[in-house]
């Protein structure tokens, strides 16, 4: 099993959709877990942490599933300026530090 | 300048060539990082410097050598690289280890 594992889409959907994306992790010892969004031919920029008791931020919400080990992120009434890959990255300091990217998810929203 | 800088932000070298990256962070921060990152690839982590001190080393080529001479600082010098090695190498640093990555808008290496 990969240590972060992502769908890597594309998701098309149209504006003001709802869309959600998973993230499963494998190491149940995972501290701190975020989502990061990437643009086309940019640099990823944080998105927003998640939060054991989940974290919300205007048209986005994430989620944390500890038993079932995976977190999501869910976008209301979507964008075209959403469109965008996100990375969920999840850090795990047992012994050697670790911060670990996944492939991510392409988000694109359609007209 | 403020956030991370990163230059050059495009090179093209040859395999016997040798060439740095730089990375700087206006931010004070005391953590920073090289990533590679491949087409359809995660993101994978090369080295993490915490305080000018190396602490993660991913079993990267020595081929990739490292230096951090001060807390604003991080280079990576390159020598003998392959092909294989053409990638978005993108420089990050952090308050801690634990906290928000801040990335500079990275270098895209092509290896002839």
């Amino acid at each position: 099993r990969k240590e972060v594992e992502q769908d890597p889409g594309p998701f098309n959907v149209p504006e003001g959709a709802t869309v959600a994306f998973n993230c499963t992790y494998s190491n149940s010892a995972s501290q701190s877990f975020f989502w990061y969004r990437q643009d086309c031919r940019k640099e990823p920029k944080l998105l927003m942490s998640v939060y054991s008791s989940g974290n919300e931020d205007g048209r986005f919400t994430a989620q944390l599933n500890r038993a079932s080990q995976y977190i999501s992120l869910l976008i209301r009434d979507s964008k075209l300026s959403d469109s965008a890959t996100y990375l969920c990255v999840v850090e795990a300091t047992s012994g050697t530090y670790k911060y670990i990217f996944g492939t991510g998810t392409r988000l694109k929203v359609l007209a | 300048e403020t956030g991370v800088t990163q230059t050059p932000r495009h090179l093209v070298m040859g395999m016997t060539n040798k060439k740095s990256l730089k990375c700087e962070q206006h931010l004070g921060h005391n953590a920073m990082y090289w990533y590679k990152q491949s087409a359809k690839k995660p993101l994978e982590l090369m080295f993490v410097y915490s305080l000018e001190e190396r602490v993660e080393n991913n079993s990267v080529p020595s081929r990739f050598s490292p230096e951090c001479p001060n807390s604003s600082h991080l280079f990576l010098h390159l020598h003998t690289l392959q092909p294989e090695d053409s990638a978005l190498y993108l420089c990050a640093s952090s308050d801690g280890l634990a906290d928000e990555q801040f990335f500079g808008p990275g270098t895209r290496l092509t290896v002839l």
